[in-house]
């Protein structure tokens, strides 16, 4: 099983700063790798698909970037809607895995 | 717009069986696959299971083997999950998500959820 490990677990940042998020596989899932939005109460909402593709509606400041084993999530400048816990996941192999969580909170 | 509806969610005693269900709408069920995934209050998320577009292939987590059955109804564009000998830590959040691209893409669409709570 890929074990997807995330940091930093909270990131505490203002509007208006970059978010660097990290995702570590625990084996190389080439570029198979997701990233997800949650916020409170609602469901998660796909953000980057396969490493680096923007999924619909996705607004420009959030790109994804690695392969292998390493990603990065990052929010270029962060508006008040973009706090919220972020997911990695793997597609690579079965089972399916996500990480563990990064929160980014208001600073 | 494309839409899925989960239900069936309720309050079931350990041991005991639930039927979820999915109602999709707004896309061509038929050719994607599609996919459960859940989440403990306060928790992180966990995928249950996946089944192939015809529902000829389905997958599980370990921690469910045995016990779920995913299944799909492409004629009423409805996916379901079969929970059986339900336990304690079966109680989550559970989310019908749809799978993108050409075959086993990310979770591009995701339900609203449904809440199954284990417990006597």
């Amino acid at each position: 099983e890929v074990v997807l490990t995330q940091s930093p677990a909270t990131l505490s940042l203002s509007p208006g700063e970059r978010a660097t998020l990290s995702c570590r596989a625990s084996q190389s899932v080439r570029s198979l790798l997701a990233w997800y939005q949650q916020k409170p109460g609602q469901a998660p909402r796909l953000v980057i698909y396969d490493a680096s593709n923007r999924a619909t509606g996705i607004p420009a400041r959030f790109s994804g970037s690695g392969s292998g084993t390493d990603f990065t999530l990052t929010i270029s400048s962060l508006e008040p809607e973009d706090f919220a816990v972020y997911y990695c996941q793997q597609r690579s192999s079965w089972p399916l895995t996500f990480g563990g969580g990064t929160t980014v909170e208001i600073k | 717009e494309e839409q899925l509806v989960e239900s069936g969610g309720d309050l079931v005693q350990p041991g005991g069986s639930l039927r979820l269900s999915c109602a999709a709408s707004g896309f061509a069920f038929s050719s994607y696959a599609m996919g459960w995934v859940r989440q403990a209050p306060g928790k992180g998320l966990e995928w249950v299971s996946a089944i192939s577009p015809s529902g000829d292939k389905t997958f599980y987590a370990d921690s469910v083997k045995g016990r779920f059955t995913i299944s799909r109804d492409n004629s009423k564009n409805a996916l379901y999950l079969q929970m059986n000998s339900l336990r304690a830590g079966d109680t989550s959040i559970y989310y019908c998500a749809k799978r993108g691209g050409d075959g086993w893409g990310a979770f591009e669409v995701w339900g609203q959820g449904t809440l199954v709570t284990v417990s006597s």
